[in-house]
């Protein structure tokens, strides 16, 4: 049972957009970067969001994160059927002096 | 290029001890946490610990501590995790990633190791 909460799945059609939303609390989400993590069945997880709302060099800028209080966000613009995979959010939990992952999100594109 | 490259594939039996390896290449070892995290079949992502290579300090998550071992070897830029008798509910891949942090602020794993699949079965 994570202490982050993420909706179990999303989906939309091409070149559309979703969002997905990551909950947490004051311990964790509220005073500590997000970051966001896309994983592809057999691949190795890769780091789309860090501090928040930054993008690594590499990663299309139709990804995008915010934060509200203890609440973050992923935005995915234009998608693409590639872009069908899961996706985690991650902090660090003060509380807990450890890091939490959210129980993930799969895209589906229609 | 910073990278992380894990050992291949183990099949054990329950009881079993087992180590895991993840080598970097292309930064300073020393100076970056290295963490590890566990999915399960059909399940997400889990973060089970960190260590510092500098000075192997480690923080577990209450989940993991006293199950697993984490060590690093920084004269060859290995970081390790070790089980001393696996059970079938080991079976997982594990994932290493460098950890970036920033103090008081918080931190994230870039990259990611390709994983190692442990599977423990009689």
């Amino acid at each position: 049972q994570s202490v982050l909460t993420q909706p179990p799945s999303v989906s939309a059609a091409p070149g559309q957009k979703v969002t997905i939303s990551c909950s947490g609390g004051s311990s964790n989400i509220g005073r500590n970067y997000v970051s966001w993590y896309q994983h592809l069945p057999g691949t190795a997880p890769r780091l789309l969001i860090y501090e928040d709302n930054k993008r690594p060099s590499g990663i299309p800028d139709r990804f995008s994160g915010s934060k509200s209080g203890t609440s973050a966000t992923l935005g995915i613009t234009g998608l693409q059927t590639g872009d069908e995979a899961d996706y985690y959010c991650g902090t660090w939990d003060s509380g807990l002096n450890g890091g939490v992952f959210g129980p993930g999100t799969k895209v589906a594109v229609l | 290029e910073v990278q992380l490259v894990q050992s291949g594939a183990e099949l054990k039996k329950p009881g079993e001890s087992l180590t895991i390896s993840c080598k970097a290449s292309g930064y300073s070892f020393t100076t970056y946490w290295i963490g590890w995290v566990r999915q399960m079949p059909g399940k997400g992502l889990e973060w089970m610990g960190i260590i510092y290579p500098g000075d192997s300090d480690t923080r577990y998550s209450p989940s993991f501590r006293g199950h697993v071992t984490m060590t690093a070897d920084t004269s060859i830029s290995t970081a390790y995790l070790q089980w001393s008798s696996l059970k079938a509910s080991d079976t997982a891949m594990y994932y290493c990633a460098r950890r970036v942090a920033v103090l008081g602020r918080g931190d994230w794993f870039d990259p990611w190791g390709q994983g190692t699949l442990v599977t423990v079965s009689s």
